[in-house]
């Protein structure tokens, strides 16, 4: 099975900050990947496919990078709207598998 | 517009079973493969079972292999889960999602507590 892990499980930030969450997977899974942002109590909302795409609707200032089995979610300037956490995902092979969650909060 | 409404959760005591459904419409529901995926109460998202478009192909996370069964219908555009043996740590919000690149939807979820 493919193990995902990030980093950090949790950080604080200000509006306006940048922000990089990092996630690895034990194996390389090409660019199968999604981000996930969930607000407490909302049903997760894709921000990022293919490792790079961002979803239609999605800010600019969001953005994904990476292959293999090493990617990157950058928020280039947070706003008060992107405290929340977020998680990757892949879905290479079966079974797929959610990283641990990164919770952004204000600082 | 694509929808995805699960039903069938509710309160359920340990070792009991409880059946899954979720009803997609908006979509050509045999062509996607489907997921359930579950959260628990302050906890992270965890991919439970997932079904290919025909049905013929199934995948289970190892903690519910054994336990659970993934099923759809094609014809009522119903996809299930059937959940026997349910332990305390399956207490959870269970989601149906596709999760294909491409096509990408969840539903709002069905919460399922196992408690005596």
């Amino acid at each position: 099975d493919i193990q995902m892990t990030q980093s950090p499980s949790a950080m604080s930030a200000s509006v306006g900050d940048r922000v990089t969450i990092t996630c690895r997977a034990s194996q390389g899974i090409s660019d199968y990947l999604a981000w996930f942002q969930q607000k407490p109590g909302k049903v997760p909302k894709r921000l990022i496919y293919a490792a790079s795409s961002l979803e239609s609707g999605v800010p600019s200032r969001f953005s994904g990078s990476g292959s293999g089995t090493q990617f990157t979610l950058t928020i280039s300037s947070l706003q008060p709207e992107d405290f929340a956490t977020y998680y990757c995902l892949q879905h290479n092979s079966y079974p797929l598998t959610f990283g641990p969650g990164t919770k952004v909060d204000i600082k | 517009e694509v929808q995805l409404v699960e039903s069938g959760g509710g309160l359920v005591q340990p070792g009991g079973s409880l059946r899954l459904s979720c009803a997609g419409s908006g979509f050509t529901f045999s062509t996607y493969a489907m997921s359930w995926v579950r959260q628990a109460l302050g906890k992270g998202l965890e991919w439970v079972s997932g079904i290919s478009g025909s049905g013929g192909s199934t995948h289970y996370v190892d903690s519910v292999r054994g336990r659970f069964t993934i099923s759809r219908d094609n014809s009522k555009n119903t996809l299930y889960l059937q959940m026997n043996s349910l332990r305390a740590e399956d207490t959870a919000v269970y989601y149906c999602a596709t999760l294909g690149s491409t096509f990408h939807y969840w539903g709002q979820g069905t919460l399922v507590t196992v408690s005596s």
